[in-house]
């Protein structure tokens, strides 16, 4: 079954503008981490973020964790038409190794 | 330093037949999970392999299996295949030393007619 749920399903932007995601999951984790997929293909791993920390950046890629609400959000700056893609939250309810739950994703389109 | 491999890209089969996928993991690595990713759905966690056991499983039939060889690689084999079973399978490595992340491979697309 699936734990999280992000939202939007799907989104459409124009290159530059910024694009934000949101994840929401059902119980306690202890981390959670943002995937890419291009294309049906295999998934390409953005971040991570611990149940103990609050905010997380890479690049332009900036994620935050409330984990009283069991909410993540995926925030990509001056988003590019090679962002274009699906992005999923996935949780892990202990410190590595144990599976990964994931969400069904949000489908973004950049549009150039 | 290769990445996660996984054979073949493509697969057709008909309903009944059985079929094996095939993974080798990112070097380093000596941990094998799988996972069925069916269209338009997040991938679902399938089973884990270390130290050539399964350790793990999520909630799929017994028509699914898997092995591990000495040198980490895995395979995935899926008896009696349905059409529900058409679906990307994704193969992940990952450490059991602690490290967190798991990297996938490119996957295998399924189709069962």
């Amino acid at each position: 079954s699936q734990q999280g749920e992000e939202d939007p399903q799907a989104l459409s932007i124009q290159e530059g503008e910024n694009a934000t995601m949101n994840c929401s999951y059902k119980t306690s984790i202890n981390n959670l981490q943002w995937y890419r997929q291009n294309s049906g293909r295999g998934l390409v791993h953005l971040i991570l973020i611990r149940s103990n920390e609050r905010e997380k950046h890479s690049g332009r890629l900036r994620v935050t964790l409330d984990t009283s609400k069991k909410s993540s959000s995926l925030l990509i700056t001056a988003s590019r038409a090679a962002d274009t893609a699906s992005y999923f939250c996935a949780t892990e309810k202990a410190s590595g190794n144990t599976p990964l739950v994931f969400g069904k994703g949000t489908r973004l389109s950049v549009i150039a | 330093d290769a990445g996660v491999t996984q054979s073949p890209t493509h697969l057709i089969k008909t309903r009944g037949q059985q079929v094996t996928l095939r993974c080798s993991p990112k070097s380093g690595h000596d941990t094998v999970s799988w996972y069925q990713q069916a269209l338009g759905q997040g991938p679902q966690f399938i089973f884990q392999y270390y130290e050539e056991e399964e350790r793990q499983r999520g909630n799929f039939p017994d028509r699914f299996s898997g092995h591990q060889f000495p040198n980490y690689s895995s395979e995935l084999n899926v008896n009696a295949l349905l059409l529900g079973d058409s679906a990307l399978y994704l193969c992940a490595s990952s450490s059991m030393q602690g490290l967190e992340t798991q990297y996938f491979g490119p996957g295998t697309r399924l189709l069962v007619l």
